[in-house]
């Protein structure tokens, strides 16, 4: 069984902060990986996407691939409260597999 | 606006009694998929169709049809609810791969 794996928290950091969410992945034939955003009670929203290793940023989002330890992550920085949501992790070999989430909670 | 539109945004029904859930898209998109969102288990995909008239199974299929008649249209079909198949089912499409998934807004089902 193919799998995505994050912590699911919740994760608490004080406004300003950088929040750090996780993710590993079982299936080295992943090619690209995607970080959804979850507020509660809505439906999932795509904010980063990343093909190569390294990082790539947007604003400020960073993610972080690095394929030879399967590991993806991704970093908030400047954390808001409104960055309180559920992250999804997600890996695409083939088919999308979603990790399970892990829920962010920024503290004024 | 561009938007997935799901309805009914929740839905209680007994044992048995057939239901559909409908999912409508704007978008022009050819690929289409419904997953269902447990607590714990994240995003499971249950079926998604490539284009019109092209359907497959995803990771949890029992108990679920589908039909793609027509390409704006993916519904999802319960044949004999049970109470296992309570959850949060999400419709979602993009472009013709999965890069940029585009989600309804939710049907939250509860099976008595």
């Amino acid at each position: 069984q193919k799998e995505v794996e994050q912590n699911s928290g919740p994760l608490s950091v004080p406004e300003g902060a950088i929040a750090s969410l996780n993710c590993t992945y079982s299936d080295r034939g992943s090619q690209s990986f995607f970080w959804y955003r979850q507020y509660s009670g809505k439906s999932p929203e795509l904010i980063m996407f990343i093909y190569s290793n390294g990082d790539k940023e947007d604003g400020r989002f960073t993610a972080q691939l690095n394929k030879a330890s399967q590991y993806v992550s991704l970093l908030i920085r400047d954390s808001q409260p409104s960055d309180s949501a559920t992250y999804l992790c997600a890996g695409q070999g083939g088919k999308l597999i979603f990790g399970q989430g892990t829920e962010l909670s920024v503290k004024p | 606006e561009a938007q997935v539109t799901q309805n009914p945004r929740y839905l209680i029904t007994v044992t048995g009694k057939k239901l559909t859930v409908t999912c409508s898209q704007n978008m022009n998109h050819e690929y289409m998929s419904w997953y269902r969102q447990d607590p714990g288990l994240g995003l499971r995909q249950i079926y998604y169709s490539m284009n019109v008239e092209v359907t497959d199974k995803g990771d949890v299929p029992e108990g679920y049809k589908v039909s793609r008649k027509e390409k704006r249209n993916f519904p999802l079909i319960l044949e004999s609810p049970s109470p296992n198949q309570t959850s949060l089912y999400f419709c979602a499409s993009s472009t013709g791969g999965i890069e940029k998934l585009f989600f309804g807004s939710g049907t939250q089902l509860s099976v008595l």
